[in-house]
């Protein structure tokens, strides 16, 4: 069973700081990873849903990268603002076309 | 467009007891998928349907089955509840046409299931 992983489980950051967080996934039989936002007492929102190798993709301050080939993306915000303030969570898509979630990553940004 | 509903937003139920989840996909969205989510834990798959047949299934028991009608609604049932089986459950539904690989899923709000 694929098994993803995300890393730091939560974060503490200044408001207008930068910060970065990290999913880790199988590389063997990669199909495609995505990314969502999940804020309290809202649904989970998508962000990016990423297939190859090497894609960088961009959503106002939010980006990420991939990289297959070692098995793990990096979910990047520049000057972080208070509603950004969320659980961010990745998930890889399976063989079974199934995707596979991580626990997620809890961002507080701090006034 | 409106968005994913799901009914009812609460529940309250004692083991052994059964249960029925609704949701409702946005219109023109053909593939539902289930979650768990409990504390601690990411998001568990439980079942998609597509076009009224099950199109994947998780690693969940028996009892746990759910079925889709003709407007793409879907249903999910949990039968002789358990405590363990207490926790969020959530819809999500896509177009279903690309076999989920660059698919966004769009999530309702939730069912939160308590199992006394």
């Amino acid at each position: 069973i694929l098994n993803v992983e995300q890393s730091p489980q939560s974060l503490h950051v200044q408001e207008g700081d930068s910060t970065n967080f990290t999913c880790s996934f199988p590389s063997s039989n990669f199909y495609a990873l995505h990314w969502y936002r999940w804020e309290t007492a809202k649904s989970p929102e998508a962000l990016f849903v990423m297939t190859l190798n090497g894609d960088e993709k961009k959503k106002g301050r939010i980006s990420a990268t991939l990289n297959t080939k070692e098995g793990y993306s990096y979910l990047y915000i520049k000057g972080s603002q208070p509603e950004d303030s969320a659980t961010y969570l990745c998930a890889s898509l399976d063989s079974n076309y199934q995707l596979i979630w991580g626990a997620g990553t809890k961002l507080i940004i701090k006034p | 467009k409106a968005g994913v509903t799901q009914t009812p937003r609460y529940l309250i139920k004692t083991r052994g007891q059964q249960v029925t989840l609704s949701c409702s996909p946005i219109s023109g969205h053909r593939s539902v998928s289930w979650y768990q989510q409990t504390p601690g834990q990411g998001l568990q798959f439980l079942f998609e349907y597509f076009s009224e047949t099950q199109r994947n299934k998780g690693n969940f028991p028996g009892r746990f089955s759910g079925r889709q009608f003709s407007n793409s609604r879907s249903e999910m049932n949990v039968s002789t509840l358990e405590l363990g089986d207490s926790a969020l459950y959530l819809c999500a539904s896509s177009p279903g046409t690309s076999g989920g690989i660059q698919e966004t899923q769009y999530f309702g709000p939730g069912t939160r299931l308590l199992v006394l």
